[in-house]
């Protein structure tokens, strides 16, 4: 099983539809969650991070964490073209130290058309 | 966030050779990463450098293959030595702001192509 599963898509939403994009992690221990942007050629950017369970809303972006289902969403509401981009789910994981590191997602890409 | 540097952007190199990259960031930073993104793949952490220290390694990367330096807290070198065309990737660095708790940004990335 992969530490931190999505479906890479393509998802494809019309322009000013909802688009929803899940993230579900094996690691129970788990404190930090985090979704990236990343453009074709560019390298991610940081939308959202989020570190309790429930909604944490973020202009058209809303994350939502489940720890108890180990379930991440983004939504993205109002999708526009620009939004079109591939979706990374990162997690932080434990490292043989004990410290933690982020564990990406395979990413899922969103298409949005006009 | 932070301003994150990297040199060279892009770079088509032959086998068997190195190639070292470099990290600037604009503030001082504890955390700094190394990562790769194959073509079509995610990220994977190469390793982590903190400054005063030796570079903590992942599973499957090792210092002799991927040197990595941390003169101070602003700057890091990745080096990727004796190339094979396995090395072509995307090399990303990203740092972690202490007042951002353990969010992670990313530089712009280095294009490598080995031929």
């Amino acid at each position: 099983q992969k530490e931190v599963e999505q479906n890479s898509g393509p998802l494809s939403v019309p322009e000013g539809a909802i688009a929803s994009l899940n993230c579900t992690y094996s690691d129970r221990g788990s404190q930090s969650f985090f979704w990236y942007r990343q453009y074709s050629g560019k390298s991610p950017e940081l939308i959202m991070s989020i570190y309790s369970n429930g909604d944490k809303e973020d202009g058209r972006f809303t994350a939502q964490l489940n720890k108890a289902s180990q379930y991440v969403s983004l939504l993205i509401r109002d999708s526009q073209p620009s939004d079109s981009a591939t979706y990374l789910c990162a997690v932080n994981g434990p490292r043989m130290d004990s410290s933690y590191k982020l564990i990406f997602g395979s990413g899922t890409r969103l298409l949005v058309r006009p | 966030s932070a301003v994150i540097s990297q040199k060279p952007s892009r770079d088509i190199c032959q086998r068997g050779t190195s190639l070292t990259i470099q990290c600037q960031v604009d503030s001082q930073v504890t955390m700094m990463f190394w990562y790769r993104q194959q073509p079509g793949q995610s990220l994977t952490l190469i390793a982590t450098a903190n400054q005063g220290s030796e570079a903590t390694y992942e599973s499957g990367f090792v210092i002799d293959k991927f040197p990595i330096s941390r003169p101070n807290l602003t700057f890091s070198t990745l080096t990727v030595s004796n190339m094979s065309p396995e090395d072509s990737s995307i090399y990303l660095c990203s740092v972690e702001r202490e007042i951002a708790g353990d969010e992670q940004f990313f530089g712009p990335g280095t294009r490598l192509t080995v031929l």
